[in-house]
């Protein structure tokens, strides 16, 4: 079954402060796990992806995994106005194109208030 | 500059008037694909191409069609609209040896069938 459950939000949140976004999910065959971030009226834009568990940090953002335990987190660092946007978790089986295709969650609406 | 783009970026129109959306891209990119984004579900994949006159259906195509005659056009067609079609929908694109996630995604199309 290919579900994914992320909290839509809003998460509002002071400027500077740490944020945390998550996912959980219930296919245990995913290995690859993205984090992409939509401004308003705009497309989704790659920010970060993770094949298997473990940490990945890039700059102020962090992404991590916890196949065990089906979870997935981004954790946003110095958080800026800047950064507010939908965040969207994703999921797959497989690297390439095809019928395995990505499994989006709903998206994480943040909101850094200046 | 590199770019998918799509057109109109917004449509409102009425239940069973066939139209179009066009996407293309300027990337020289053989894998496109169509999704629609609603609230509460998420990104769904509808259809996608792996290359000119390679398409197949994604996990929501009914209702929609495709056609990929040129390498920077894939079109989505709805030859009988109707008011569940209601959404936002996005074309990506990604090289052949890219993975799947690398995918870029057009501005989006707002349709809202009444």
């Amino acid at each position: 079954q290919k579900e994914v459950e992320q909290d839509p939000g809003p998460l509002s949140v002071p400027e500077g402060a740490i944020v945390s976004l998550n996912c959980t999910y219930s296919n245990s065959a995913f290995q690859y796990f993205m984090w992409y971030r939509q401004y308003s009226r705009k497309g989704p834009e790659l920010l970060m992806y993770t094949y298997s568990s473990g940490n990945k940090e890039d700059g102020r953002f962090t992404a991590q995994v916890d196949k065990s335990s089906k979870y997935i987190s981004l954790f946003i660092r110095d958080s800026q106005p800047s950064d507010s946007a939908t965040y969207l978790c994703a999921m797959s089986e497989r690297s390439g194109g095809g019928a395995d295709g990505l499994t989006f969650g709903k998206g994480t609406h943040l909101i850094i208030q200046p | 500059e590199a770019q998918v783009t799509q057109n109109p970026r917004y449509l409102i129109t009425v239940t069973g008037k066939k139209l179009t959306v066009t996407c293309s891209q300027n990337m020289n990119h053989e894998y496109m694909s169509w999704y629609r984004q609603d609230p509460g579900l998420g990104l769904r994949q509808i259809y996608y191409s792996m290359n000119v006159e390679v398409t197949d259906k994604g996990d929501v195509p009914e209702g929609y069609k495709v056609s990929r005659k040129e390498k920077r056009n894939f079109p989505l067609i709805l030859e009988s609209p109707s008011p569940n079609q209601t959404s936002l929908y996005f074309c990506a694109s990604k090289a052949r040896d890219r993975r799947l996630y690398e995918q870029y995604f057009g501005p989006g199309t707002r349709l809202t069938v009444t």
